[in-house]
């Protein structure tokens, strides 16, 4: 597709339910990153996949949350048990990685609104 | 902790005057970018500069870097209201991890018709 494409656009749940999210980045971006934007806040990072590489789970608050990648296409963020602190936006954004074409600049999707009741 | 800190928090200006908004980080970095995000939206990069750059343009706006003061601002001139949004900076930091880019917080501007 034209951009980074997030689904769902929004979601709620329940406390204690498990959650899905999924990011379909640009075609031939190799790098794939997830920030969380909590109300009025700017972007924690939570991960990062380049190429077949090891990602970089860093950023991950809590063994709740985990995420895939299968080679350089469609990533899942999974939260499991959600709480009501994991309500947040859920930015997905690629870039071309550590390609020739690189120029350092992210390409974010939407987000996905989570809310936990 | 996060490593860019906008101010201000929020400004507010009218229509034809210049916005100013600055970034101050705490370690070296590689380079600084600056991203706009509209209200329930994604996050929109407007210009990056490099650490052995001080000043860069790009159409209204103008980005400049004091490496030894740690700190960038970003001016736009003759806003509009279409610039109402958030704006972040963002760091890339020197070494290790390059590729990881850290936001501040943001500065909410609000341009009044």
């Amino acid at each position: 597709g034209a951009g980074v494409s997030q689904s769902p656009s929004n979601k709620v749940t329940e406390k204690g339910k498990d959650v899905e999210l999924r990011c379909d980045p640009i075609s031939g971006h190799t790098a794939l990153y997830w920030y969380r934007q909590r109300l009025g806040q700017g972007l924690e990072f939570l991960i990062y996949f380049q190429g077949n590489s090891a990602p970089d789970k860093s950023g991950l608050p809590s063994d709740r949350f985990s995420a895939e990648r299968t080679g350089e296409s469609v990533s899942t963020l999974t939260i499991q048990r959600t709480q009501q602190e994991d309500s947040a936006v859920y930015l997905c954004a690629s870039s071309w990685g550590r390609g020739g074409h690189n120029t350092g600049e992210l390409f974010f999707g939407e987000g996905s609104r989570l809310t936990v009741l | 902790s996060q490593q860019g800190e906008e101010d201000p928090q929020a400004l507010s200006i009218q229509e034809g005057e210049n916005a100013t908004m600055n970034c101050s980080y705490k370690t070296s970095i590689n380079n600084l970018q600056w991203y706009r995000q509209n209200s329930g939206r994604g996050l929109v990069h407007l210009i990056l500069i490099r650490s052995n750059e001080r000043e860069k343009h790009s159409g209204r706006l103008r980005v400049t870097l004091d490496t030894s003061k740690k700190s960038s601002s970003l001016l736009i001139t003759a806003s509009r209201a279409a610039d109402t949004a958030s704006y972040f900076c963002a760091t890339s930091h020197s070494g290790g991890s390059n590729y990881k880019l850290t936001f501040g917080k943001g500065t909410l501007l609000t341009v009044n018709p």
